[in-house]
């Protein structure tokens, strides 16, 4: 079954600081995956994704992410963090092979600290 | 852009109303989707529709019903609200990537 874990409820960095948010999934195939983020009580806006070729995807607001099949991470990244990256950010896998869902992890909870 | 529009943002009813929830899209996107968000818990799938009139159960559709009448349109239905289903309700449309609107804080009292 198609499953996406984000081990990191909740993270604090500074201001400036490197970050990187943790994302594992479990699927059969292939995976589509995607890093969100969702600002308070907004939805939720794509950041990145990756479909397929180079496993180092680039992102909007200075964003980057890993694909590595062998370890089924897609971990987030960003050199230095701004106050205005708190927010909830969200991984997902999409199986499009089961009628086009995307599965969601449970969030990760950013607070960026002066 | 794709414009993804959930018709309210806030939404207050009482224990055993019917309730409607409303997402149009303007991209013509086949795949539509009812997420359920809340805290700790992410995004649970209520039900999706890959075409007008079809639907499918996501993971938790207990207590709710879509409709899907025009591509444009998929509608959450919320038979009998009870106080459990208060909740932020997001709406997302999408083939290959999904698009969200801004979801719905509903809550039953």
């Amino acid at each position: 079954a198609q499953s996406v874990t984000q081990p990191d409820i909740h993270i604090t960095v500074s201001e400036g600081a490197s970050l990187e948010l943790r994302c594992n999934y479990s699927y059969g195939a292939t995976p589509y995956l995607f890093w969100y983020v969702q600002s308070p009580g907004q939805g939720l806006q794509l950041l990145l994704k990756y479909f397929s070729g180079d496993t180092l995807v680039q992102g909007i607001k200075g964003f980057e992410a890993e694909f590595k099949r062998s370890q089924s991470s897609f971990n987030l990244r960003k050199p230095s963090v701004h106050w205005s990256d708190a927010a909830e950010y969200f991984c997902a896998v999409g199986a499009f092979n089961t009628g086009n869902q995307f599965y969601f992890g449970t969030g990760t909870s950013l607070t960026v600290i002066p | 852009d794709v414009k993804v529009t959930q018709s309210s943002r806030y939404l207050v009813k009482r224990t055993g109303e019917k309730v409607f929830l409303e997402c149009v899209q303007d991209m013509d996107h086949e795949n539509m989707f009812w997420y359920r968000q809340d805290p700790g818990l992410g995004l649970r799938l209520i039900y999706f529709s890959y075409d007008v009139k079809m639907k499918e159960k996501g993971d938790i559709p207990e207590g709710y019903s879509v409709s899907r009448e025009k591509k444009e349109r998929f509608s959450l239905i919320l038979e009998s609200a009870s106080t459990n289903q208060t909740s932020m309700y997001l709406c997302a449309t999408g083939d290959t990537e999904a698009f969200f609107g801004q979801g719905t804080r509903l809550t039953v009292v």
